[in-house]
């Protein structure tokens, strides 16, 4: 199957500061990736489409300041978290899937990060 | 909201027993995928069974869909303790939208 590749899989930063997550589809090209946020023992919450060559699409109640996504390549989306603040603290999951439709996603293995 | 709903919130079971786990959802679908997620780890691809499609099988797990009751359910034949995992469904509807919105989840222990 087609592999996502997160990195990295763990961060611990000051409150303040900005955190960049990368995802990457190491065997296929993906024009769309989607960013999830999951909190403990709770489902997964789509935070918003990342578009490579377009401005990302936030879900409501996303706010697009803070969580910054940019799809620069067809294997490459990032996430940053602008000034982080303990309660951005959370387990970040992006994914993707070769070509279009509405077939299955593949994910990437997760970045938990913690703000202090 | 498209989000599902699965039931039970956790199930424990013994090895070898059956696992259903259910989902439901609230406005009409393209399809209905179910997916496994171990702690703190990404999730992986179970099944996807289409709108009209009513049953779909893979090795031991066995899905149906009933889209009158805007249900589906995923049963998991002779658990073993590797099942242990969260279960999540997830679904797409028209509109030309790609995207895969979540269930709750089902917390699954199978115990040895």
């Amino acid at each position: 199957g087609a592999v996502v590749s997160q990195h990295p899989s763990w961060v611990i930063c000051k409150s303040g500061t900005s955190v960049k997550i990368e995802c990457r589809s190491l065997d296929f090209q993906a024009t769309t990736m989607f960013w999830y946020r999951q909190f403990p023992k709770q489902s997964l919450m789509l935070m918003a489409t990342s578009n490579e060559g377009s401005k990302a699409t936030y879900e409501q109640g996303v706010e697009k300041d803070k969580f910054l996504i940019n799809h620069a390549s067809l294997t490459l989306s990032t996430l940053t978290v602008t000034s982080a603040h303990p309660e951005d603290s959370s387990f970040y999951i992006c994914s993707a899937r070769p070509g279009l439709g509405d077939g299955e996603l593949f994910f990437g293995e997760g970045s938990r990060l913690t703000v202090l | 909201s498209q989000q599902g709903e699965e039931d039970p919130q956790a199930l424990s079971i013994q090895e070898g027993e059956n696992a259903t786990m259910n989902c439901s959802y609230k406005t009409s679908i393209n399809n209905l995928q179910w997916y496994r997620q171990n702690s703190g780890r990404g999730l992986v691809h179970l099944i996807l069974i289409r709108s009209n499609e009513r049953e779909k099988h893979s090795g031991r797990l066995r899905v149906t869909l009933d889209t009158s009751k805007k249900s589906s359910s995923l049963l998991i034949t002779a658990s073993r303790a590797a099942d242990t995992a969260s279960y999540f469904c997830a679904t797409t509807w028209g509109g030309g939208s790609e995207k895969l919105v979540f269930g709750k989840g089902t917390k699954l222990t199978v115990n040895p």
